[in-house]
């Protein structure tokens, strides 16, 4: 089972202020993702990477951005927090396979309340 | 596109009661099949999933769940619950083609309470 990492776990922060949440595994996996969850709500990817360098936009909008400079580390950054970006957000890693056939895993999530 | 329904929003058991999760999909093909469970606060656990041959899988936990072709389905069945068992189950389908990318698609979950 893949180690992932989340933080900082829970977030409470003001309109207007940059945040940085963290994601990172240690299992080399090239592939990683970000999901955006609103409670009870399912979840929507919002940003993916096939590798180091590889960013892509999921396929729910978001105002935040991503990078990824090093295999085990994909950072989210939101320029300008809102209240509408008020969400949890999920991190998970995968262990590659043939198309479809990928397990992924998902770290703890952190929840942001923007106020 | 694809999508995944999960037909139940909330589903109660009693402690000790079987509990079936129902997932249905919508794809052009036999997609790859998996279920996750979210304890509160928590991120994603896989139960199991599905790929090909024998279309009953068995998963952590005591879980179990068959894959219908015929039903666009592959529901979730655990024939004994546990309290620790209440959480939000997700049905997550993956493409089967390199050309539809390579994203899962989840379902919008279903909540399970138990009751004692």
């Amino acid at each position: 089972e893949a180690d992932i990492y989340q933080t900082p776990r829970y977030l409470v922060i003001g309109t207007g202020k940059k945040i940085t949440l963290e994601c990172s595994q240690t299992m080399g996996h090239d592939k990683m993702y970000w999901y955006q969850q609103d409670p009870g709500m399912e979840l929507h990817l919002i940003h993916y990477s096939y590798g180091v360098n590889s960013t892509e936009k999921g396929d729910l909008s978001s105002e935040s951005t991503v990078s990824r400079i090093r295999t085990e580390h994909f950072p989210l950054t939101l320029e300008s927090a809102r209240p509408s970006h008020t969400s949890q957000y999920l991190c998970a890693s995968s262990d590659g396979g043939s198309v479809g056939q990928e397990t992924q895993y998902f770290g703890p999530g952190t929840r942001l309340l923007v106020l | 596109a694809q999508s995944v329904t999960q037909p139940d929003i909330h589903i109660t058991v009693s402690e000790g009661a079987s509990l079936e999760l129902r997932c249905n999909y919508s794809y052009g093909a036999t997609p790859y099949l998996f279920w996750y469970v979210q304890s509160p606060g928590q991120g994603l656990q896989l139960l199991l999933k599905y790929f090909s041959g024998d279309t009953l899988v068995q998963g952590i936990k005591g879980f179990e769940a068959e894959f219908k072709r015929s039903q666009s389905s592959f529901n979730l069945r655990k024939p004994s619950v546990h309290w620790s068992d209440a959480a939000e189950y997700f049905c997550a389908v993956g493409p089967p083609s390199k050309a539809a990318g390579n994203k899962l698609t989840f379902g919008g979950g279903t909540r399970v309470l138990v009751k004692p």
